[in-house]
């Protein structure tokens, strides 16, 4: 079939090393933010999100860092392992908040 | 538990035959979407739906249809499937109201037509 939009720009890193994936968002009135990550023949699941009155959140070997001024998320994955290979999406919740808008997303490669 | 689910998970058939992709929730949402995805390429939204009776189509232009008759229930209708429509079809839905939540997805139906 026809493919539609770009390809993903990828990423390869060393197990254990640490994974920075970044994402510019479009929309200046967005106020709420997540991370999906996507294995290989799977949906989207959540990993993590961040409002907009937030710099930074952690999770658990995961942290979000949000740079509204520049309208940049940032998602660092400590000690990274191959069960961390897939693509990553962040997504914006955009004007209305009811839907959200999908960045171009990210193919990360973990090297054993 | 709560889930999204999609059937089928692959779908092989010929070009000209109609189709539908099942999709559906447990978890009680209002908001369900319907995604078109090529394999490591970007989500594009197809199709959306707020409740019962109310479809809207997305930003990617779609030869296909939805119906959302029941809150848990939102298939996806090719009338005459081509070889164009060969693709990923990603189902999800949200309780998400403005700060909060995200969007559960399904694993996604993958569709080719020969």
């Amino acid at each position: 079939g026809e493919s539609v939009g770009l390809h993903l720009p990828t990423l390869s890193v060393q197990e254990g090393d640490n994974s920075i994936i970044n994402c510019a968002y479009s929309n200046s009135a967005s106020d709420y933010f997540i991370w999906y990550k996507q294995e290989s023949g799977k949906g989207p699941q959540f990993i993590i999100d961040i409002r907009s009155n937030m710099d930074k959140r952690q999770g658990q070997r995961v942290t979000v860092l949000l740079n509204k001024t520049v309208k940049h998320l940032s998602l660092q994955i400590a000690a990274t392992q191959p069960g961390d290979s897939a693509v990553y999406f962040c997504a914006e919740n955009g004007i209305t908040g009811n839907q959200f808008y999908f960045g171009t997303g990210t193919s990360l490669t973990v090297i054993p | 538990e709560a889930d999204i689910y999609q059937t089928p998970r692959y779908l092989v058939i010929g070009t000209g035959k109609k189709i539908t992709l099942e999709c559906s929730q447990t978890m009680g949402h209002d908001k369900m979407y319907w995604y078109q995805q090529d394999p490591g390429m970007e989500l594009h939204l197809i199709h959306y739906s707020y409740g019962v009776n109310s479809t809207e189509k997305g930003d990617l232009s779609s030869e296909s249809t939805v119906s959302r008759i029941r809150t848990e229930h939102f298939p996806l209708t090719l009338e005459s499937a081509r070889p164009s429509h060969t693709s990923q079809y990603l189902c999800a839905s949200s309780e998400f109201d403005r700060g909060v939540g995200g969007y559960t997805f399904g694993s996604g139906t993958r569709l080719t037509v020969v």
